[in-house]
């Protein structure tokens, strides 16, 4: 079964400030990778997927994550952080069941809290 | 507009009650979910539906149940047996895709805006 850790549970930057949020999953294949970003009492809306492809995905808001098989990892980062991206986000895998589909194959990581300073 | 509706955004249960949250959708995704979510603890599956009339537990089915007599439709019930509802829970609906270059399907997870449910 896949898994998925975020080593970080709570993160603090100022607003201008490089931002990298870091995700390492496990799985014995090939992954397809999400993330979702989370605003307080909101639901989960998709920043960016991995699916094949070039390892380097460019998502909503600015943000890019890059998928490095060697380390396992896909990291999040934006380049210079805004107040309004202070959320909770959120790094997935999915994987592929029996018989091709992936329905059901989602797993979430526990969550990275960014807290911006002006 | 094309989405996904959750009612009512808050819920309030009372002892031995059944409550149940409404889980709506037009985007013509064939497959929906239902999560919890605590504080500290992410995501976790309560159950799925790839297909009308057709379901499957997710991790933590106990004490929940569903229905899915139609597509756009997928209502969670909180049942008297789920002895710690309070919580935040989101739906979701879903799409598969098939990547290039045979690199296989795909879905890809949309979520509603969340129900919150507290016991009184």
């Amino acid at each position: 079964a896949q898994s998925v850790t975020q080593p970080d549970i709570h993160i603090t930057v100022s607003e201008g400030a490089s931002l990298e949020l870091r995700c390492n999953y496990s799985y014995g294949a090939t992954p397809y990778l999400f993330w979702y970003v989370q605003s307080p009492g909101q639901g989960l809306q998709l920043l960016l997927k991995y699916f094949s492809g070039d390892t380097l995905v460019q998502g909503i808001k600015g943000f890019e994550a890059e998928f490095k098989r060697s380390q396992s990892s896909f990291n999040l980062r934006k380049p210079s952080v805004h107040w309004s991206d202070a959320a909770e986000y959120f790094c997935a895998v999915g994987a592929q069941g029996a018989g091709g589909t992936s329905y059901g194959k989602l797993t979430f990581g526990q969550g990275t809290i960014l807290t911006v300073h002006p | 507009d094309g989405g996904i509706t959750q009612s009512p955004k808050y819920l309030f249960r009372k002892e031995g009650q059944n409550v149940t949250l409404s889980c709506e959708q037009n985007l013509n995704h064939d497959a929906m979910y239902w999560y919890r979510q605590d504080p500290g603890q992410g995501l976790r599956l309560i159950y799925y539906s790839q297909i009308v009339n057709d379901f499957q537990k997710g991790d933590i089915a106990e004490g929940y149940s569903v229905s899915r007599e139609k597509k756009e439709s997928f209502p969670l019930t909180v049942t008297s047996a789920q002895k710690n509802p309070t919580a935040f829970y989101l739906c979701a609906s879903s799409i598969e895709t098939t990547g290039p270059r045979r690199s296989g399907v795909r879905e890809t997870q949309y979520f509603g805006p969340g129900t919150r449910l507290l016991v009184l």
